[in-house]
């Protein structure tokens, strides 16, 4: 099991907004980075730090922390974003990273 | 443009010991930390460790054991082994550059570089 918590599915309509939440403990004390993962293909990274896009995600991608919980949003859900997404951050520990189980969207 | 490359054998003998290096161009492989992850078919993703610069080294106390990781600065390329492998072992490994930083003095780590992976297969 992950110390980093996901729900396993999720589903949002085409053009409507969608947020994905990681809970855990480490959340408290460091940010979580976010993958979008399709299928056959290697995790590619959407937000990182406090609400940071690498260059080529689009801007309907922002995330957002509070608490032990980070988000992602996707704000106008397109057809592309139906993948498996997974948060990551430091274990409450401190000693290692740690993944969480990934939310698998459907965009309808 | 900085691309990973992962390279290895696909099959692996159980009790036996996986070794796997990933190619660096592009990219000073003393500048940065690096990481190996793995994932079984149809799961997720699982941290192995990470590697840098000085050959420190951070591993997921649940492969503590049995992995080790290394730089190989003079070939570009870093490395990573596990020892007694079994069935479940059995995942697409990817290597993937780590990048720290700060804000507001909250620290924060990710993963801004994969490579494709490479599938490893524990099986007599």
């Amino acid at each position: 099991s992950s110390e980093l918590t996901q729900d396993p599915t999720m589903s949002v309509a085409l053009g409507q907004t969608v947020r994905i939440t990681c809970q855990g403990d480490g959340l408290r004390n460091y940010f979580a980075s976010w993958y979008q993962q399709k299928p056959g293909q290697a995790p590619v990274l959407v937000i990182y730090g406090k609400d940071n896009r690498p260059s080529g995600i689009p801007d309907r991608f922002s995330g957002s922390r509070s608490g032990d919980a980070a988000s992602l949003t996707i704000t106008g859900a397109q057809a592309e974003d139906e993948a498996e997404y997974y948060c990551n951050s430091r274990h409450s520990s401190g000693s290692h990273l740690v993944f969480g189980g990934g939310t698998k969207l459907t965009v309808l | 443009q900085v691309q990973l490359q992962e390279s290895g054998p696909g099959l692996v003998k159980p009790s036996e010991t996986l070794s796997l290096t990933c190619n660096v161009s592009g990219a000073s492989i003393t500048n940065s930390y690096w990481s190996w992850i793995r994932q079984p078919a149809g799961k997720g993703l699982e941290w192995i460790g990470r590697i840098y610069l000085g050959g420190n080294t951070n591993y997921n106390p649940s492969l503590k054991n049995r992995v080790t990781m290394s730089l190989d600065t003079s070939q570009t390329q870093f490395s990573m082994s596990l020892t007694s492998v079994t069935a479940a072992d059995t995942a697409i490994y990817y290597c993937a550059r780590v990048i720290s930083s700060y804000y507001l003095g909250m620290p924060f780590w990710y993963f801004d570089l994969w490579g494709r992976g490479t599938l490893v297969t524990v099986s007599s």
